[in-house]
């Protein structure tokens, strides 16, 4: 069973709409979550972290956690083209960074 | 401010050469990571540097060494390369280690194919 799962799309939304991006993990003493951006032949970058049940929003961003499920989602609300790339959800499972796991990231579609 | 820098950008190798990732960061970051990312795999974690002076393992260090030069520099050595670490190569810093709230920064990677 892999550590933290993802779908792996694509997932194709029109311009405007709300795409929603889900992520599960298996370690249910996971203490901090986050989502990384990446573009194609990029790196990463960071676009939210959570750490307590509930949302946190940041812009046209909402990182909602679910830690009794397992569970944690990225909302992306007025998507834009520029929006298209993988999503990549990454679950610290201990105290260090060392501990960090990522799913294998959910590629977005933003159509004009 | 270029934050973490990678060298080569690319790479080709054969089958039991050997070779060095370099990785540089500005940042006054103390912990530094190699990750490799494979198709459908995720970014996984090859080893770590919690601090200068320190390395440890991370999820998948069969076939690499490591060193923390000093606190801006850490290398991936690959001794004798197998087609099985053909992969895009990530370098990432973070500015404390056991602080679980901490951010990772990446550099733009290193792809390597190994025939």
């Amino acid at each position: 069973q892999k550590e933290v799962e993802q779908n792996s799309g694509p997932l194709s939304v029109p311009e405007g709409a709300i795409a929603s991006l889900n992520c599960t993990y298996s370690d249910r003493g996971s203490q901090s979550f986050f989502w990384y951006r990446q573009y194609s032949g990029k790196s990463p970058e960071l676009i939210m972290s959570i750490y307590s049940n509930g949302d946190k929003e940041d812009g046209r961003f909402t990182a909602q956690l679910n830690k009794a499920s397992q569970y944690v989602s990225l909302l992306i609300r007025d998507s834009q083209p520029s929006d298209s790339a993988t999503y990549l959800c990454a679950v610290n499972t201990g105290y260090n960074n060392n501990d960090m796991r990522f799913g294998a990231g959910t590629r977005l579609t933003v159509k004009p | 401010n270029a934050g973490v820098t990678q060298t080569p950008k690319f790479q080709v190798l054969k089958t039991g050469q050997s070779m060095t990732l370099q990785c540089a960061q500005d940042m006054n970051h103390n912990s530094m990571y190699w990750y490799r990312q494979d198709p459908g795999m995720g970014l996984r974690l090859i080893y770590y540097s919690a601090s200068e002076g320190t390395t440890d393992k991370g999820e998948v260090p069969n076939g690499y060494n490591v060193s923390r030069l000093n606190k801006r520099e850490f290398s991936l050595r690959l001794e004798s390369a197998a087609p099985s670490q053909t992969s895009v190569y990530f370098c990432a810093s973070s500015s404390l280690a056991g602080v679980r709230t901490d951010t990772q920064y990446f550099g733009p990677g290193t792809r390597l194919t190994v025939l």
